[in-house]
């Protein structure tokens, strides 16, 4: 199946620092999410980005396609930014049969510190 | 306002007696699906529906039932629930099934079994 792959597995940054986070994946995808798990476990939708640049105010998210990865960036951290950040996937393969099943990666793990 | 409702938030239960976590959506959306997380494992996909009537398994549906009798509400049920189901349960929809449209999560199920 696709592998998913984020780095870095952990971050810690100050208050108001800027930061990327990145995600590879081994295949063609047809769609692909960038979540926040915040401490209390919900996942939040930050955004749906097959291809192309997004922005949502302090985060925006490019994909690369035809390369294979997408990064995620946070401008002027804050520390409710602190949690689990998910780059998932769905590939074309699963379209036929497969259940929509979104493929996610390990993840990246951020503290933002006063 | 469109949101995913998933109860109960918390449980904490024995094992063999039956529970059902219950997932609505008041999007009109026709695919949902669970999925469970745990540590070291990731999430994984339990059961899917593509629509009303319309279930499927996906990767470990062991120990678990569904049904999709009204297009808003995909309840999850362990007729017996044994300790290794003890996870972080979330409920998924998406508008289509054509795996082109971005999923969205309930706030999760923190379920344990003793």
């Amino acid at each position: 199946g696709i592998q998913v792959e984020q780095s870095p597995p952990d971050l810690i940054l100050q208050e108001g620092a800027n930061s990327t986070l990145r995600c590879n994946f081994s295949d063609s995808v047809n769609n692909l999410q960038w979540f926040h798990q915040n401490p209390w476990g919900q996942l939040i939708n930050l955004f749906y980005i097959p291809s192309g640049t997004k922005q949502n105010g302090r985060l925006s998210a490019t994909t690369v396609a035809t390369e294979r990865y997408s990064l995620l960036y946070i401008s002027s951290s804050q520390t409710t930014d602190s949690g689990v950040y998910f780059c998932a996937v769905l590939p074309f393969s699963v379209l036929t049969g497969g259940g929509n099943k979104l493929t996610f990666g390990t993840g990246t793990q951020l503290k933002v510190e006063l | 306002e469109a949101q995913v409702t998933q109860n109960p938030r918390y449980l904490i239960t024995v094992t063999g007696k039956k529970l059902t976590v219950t997932c609505s959506q008041n999007m009109n959306h026709e695919y949902m699906s669970w999925y469970r997380q745990d540590p070291g494992l990731g999430l994984r996909q339990i059961y899917y529906s593509m629509n009303v009537e319309v279930t499927d398994k996906g990767d470990v549906p062991e120990g678990y039932k569904v049904s999709r009798k009204e297009k808003r509400n995909f309840p999850l049920i362990l007729e017996s629930p044994s300790p290794n189901q003890t996870s972080l349960y979330f409920c998924a929809n998406s508008p289509g099934t054509s795996g082109f449209y971005e999923q969205y999560f309930g706030p999760g199920t923190r379920l344990t079994v003793t």
